[in-house]
Order: structure tokens, then C-alpha cells, then sequence
């Protein structure tokens, strides 16, 4: 699977959005890009996943450049309850373990 | 979706001695997922479990230190064996559920182990 990069850490405003990058630079053509989340004593949570168009959800949106080296995660209007460690994974769709790097923690500030 | 409970949740336990981890899942899934993610680090692969096959480790993690069950297709056992304060991390099931086009991954609570 393509590694990913990501900033260790962002801080939001709450009411604002969130905007989480990701590079995914070696990602190849038939790997998905998938974002999880880690709230505070939970086990990950899945957020959304695309291949190559931009992708919304009820809780986010993903957009992936044109490329596919790089994407964004939004958060449209971040809540305190979205303060987590937020996790970028490319991979292969279906019975593939998660690798999971070190992530983003965004900190929502009210 | 799936929803998986694992028990415990948490334990202290002392050196030397073994704890086994319960991961149970509400439907029928293929291949189930056990990984570690020590204090505040990422979550670490330790092996996938198969029903009816022996599971498949990662690098660095072997079976007489984490030996797996897969007795059917809901549940699994996880045991960390002779511990030391090293092993004290949340160790967490997983399975992948397939909604369709979608595939994404779900996991348990964990379990939080210290060990001392």
C-alpha cells in the first residue's frame, strides 16, 4: 500500500471549517483513498473513501486533485466532538488490513 | 454496519501472567483484524484471522506471544502471553464490512491492558 503524509497536528476554530491534507504522492491507479477518525478512548471510525472524483458524506467531504497525489478532507463546520486523531489510508478496496500512519490530531478551539 | 464488542475493556495485570482478549461480532465476517497501538502511538497490525486457518502475523509479532482463535465466523481470541509492562497498549479488533460499493473498516472499543 502507498504511505501517506500528513501534519502531526491542526487547531480549528469551532463553527469553521476544517480542512485536512493528506499526500499520497506513489498512490497507484487502483488504490482508494480512505479517511478514518480516532476520537479519544474509541476505536477508529470510518469517515469516507474515494478513487478519484470528489466524495460527501453526512460528515465530510474528500477531494482529490486531479492527479491523485494529494486530497483534502473537510469538515464543513467542526464541533468540539470532532476533536480526533484523523487518519489518511490509501489501499485496495476489500479484505485489506488498515495500515495507519501517525495521522493529523485536529484540536477544535471553541 | 457491524458492531463488534470486546471484553474486557480494561485490566491491570501482573507480569508474567496472560490475558485473554474476547472480540465478538454481530454477523458473518471473513477475515477479522487485531491490532496494538501502544501510548499515544498509531494503530499497529498484529496479525488477521482467518476461520478454520491459522492467523497470519505481522513482522514482529509472533504466535507464542499472541496466540489467535477464530473458532467461527463472529468471534475471536486474542492472548498476550507472559506480559511485561512493555505490552501494556489498547488492543483493538477489526473486521471489514462490505455495504455494497462501499468497504470500509470496523472496530471494537478496545481493550485498555496495563500491566504491571
Amino acid at each position: 500500500d502507498a504511505k501517506t503524509t500528513q501534519p502531526p497536528s491542526m487547531d480549528c476554530a469551532e463553527g469553521r471549517a476544517a480542512n485536512l491534507p493528506c499526500n499520497h504522492s506513489t498512490i497507484s491507479g487502483n488504490e482508494y483513498v480512505y479517511w478514518y477518525r480516532q476520537i479519544h478512548s474509541q476505536g477508529p471510525q470510518y469517515i469516507i473513501h474515494g478513487l478519484k472524483n470528489n466524495e460527501t458524506n453526512e460528515m465530510a467531504s474528500l477531494i482529490i486533485t486531479e492527479d491523485r497525489k494529494s486530497s483534502t478532507l473537510i469538515l464543513p463546520h467542526a464541533t468540539l466532538r470532532d476533536t480526533a486523531v484523523y487518519y489518511c489510508i490509501v489501499l485496495n478496496s476489500g479484505n485489506t488490513p488498515l495500515v495507519f500512519g501517525k495521522g493529523t490530531r485536529l484540536s477544535v478551539i471553541a | 454496519s457491524a458492531v463488534i464488542s470486546q471484553k474486557p475493556s480494561r485490566d491491570i495485570c501482573q507480569r508474567g501472567t496472560s490475558l485473554t482478549i474476547q472480540c465478538q461480532v454481530d454477523s458473518q465476517v471473513t477475515m477479522m483484524f487485531w491490532y496494538r497501538q501502544q501510548p499515544g502511538q498509531s494503530l499497529t497490525l498484529i496479525a488477521t484471522a482467518n476461520q478454520g486457518s491459522e492467523a497470519t502475523y505481522e513482522s514482529g509479532f509472533v504466535i507464542d506471544k499472541f496466540p489467535i482463535s477464530r473458532p467461527n465466523l463472529t468471534f475471536s481470541t486474542l492472548t498476550v502471553s507472559n506480559m511485561s509492562p512493555e505490552d501494556s497498549s489498547i488492543y483493538l479488533c477489526s473486521v471489514e464490512g462490505d455495504t455494497g460499493i462501499n468497504t470500509e473498516a470496523f472496530f471494537g472499543q478496545g481493550t485498555r491492558l496495563t500491566v504491571v
